[in-house]
């Protein structure tokens, strides 16, 4: 059972195009993270939200936790081709582990 | 930089050997983390250590064991390898205090033939 499901899996779209991925799940989390992994590299964490209906930037990224704590939003403007990557959400629900998403590959055409 | 490093980052191995993966960190955290990647199922915890000789199971323990002698290494042991465990995997660290938040290495490509 996948607790976190992440849509769309995969997105492609033009550069300078806005765009939206999603983190969904039925469990309530303590915290969501947000993280980039690019090929042959491990995952970099963005950004941690904790609180129900918390807004995040980074730069072009705008990162929403839902106001139940059980989804989160990604969006991002003007995409680039450097904003390519596996955008990965991972959920904690207090205790010591993260539970992770399948992920959302996006690439974006320059 | 979390001062994250994996050995070897490569390495094809015959079914049944045994074979030992290490994660070298460099700033004295005490929670590590070992994750295997495949398509389709995202990252999935093998097993997990809060400090030395103190570990646990994470989701897809079966077939592998850890050990932490030392706080900077944590090292993880397929003990006798199959092809359903040709993956890659990744050490994570996560700092005290904050909110969870982990920091990866860069990565064991390991295949098996």
């Amino acid at each position: 059972t996948q607790l976190l499901e992440q849509s769309p899996q995969f997105l492609s779209i033009q550069e300078g195009e806005n765009l939206t991925v999603y983190c969904n799940s039925s469990s309530v989390f303590s915290s969501l993270q947000w993280y980039r992994q690019e090929p042959g590299e491990g995952p970099v964490l963005l950004v941690t939200v904790v609180t129900g209906g918390e807004v995040k930037k980074l730069k072009r990224l705008t990162f929403q936790f839902g106001d139940a704590r059980k989804d989160s939003s990604l969006h991002i403007t003007a995409a680039q081709p450097g904003d390519t990557g596996l955008y990965l959400c991972a959920g904690q629900r207090g205790n010591e582990k993260l539970t992770f998403g399948t992920g959302t590959r996006l690439t974006i055409i320059p | 930089d979390a001062g994250i490093t994996q050995s070897p980052r490569h390495k094809v191995t015959e079914t049944g050997t045994p074979v030992t993966l290490r994660c070298h960190q460099t700033e004295n955290h005490r929670y590590m983390y070992w994750y295997r990647q495949d398509p389709g199922h995202g990252l999935r915890l093998i097993h997990y250590s809060y400090g030395v000789k103190d570990t646990d199971k994470g989701e897809v323990s079966d077939g592998y064991s850890v050990s932490r002698s030392k706080t900077e290494d944590f090292l993880l042991t397929l003990e006798s390898a199959t092809s359903s465990q040709t993956s890659v995997y990744f050490c994570a660290i996560r700092p005290v205090g904050g909110s969870y938040e982990q920091y990866f290495g860069p990565g064991t490509r390991l295949t098996v033939t």
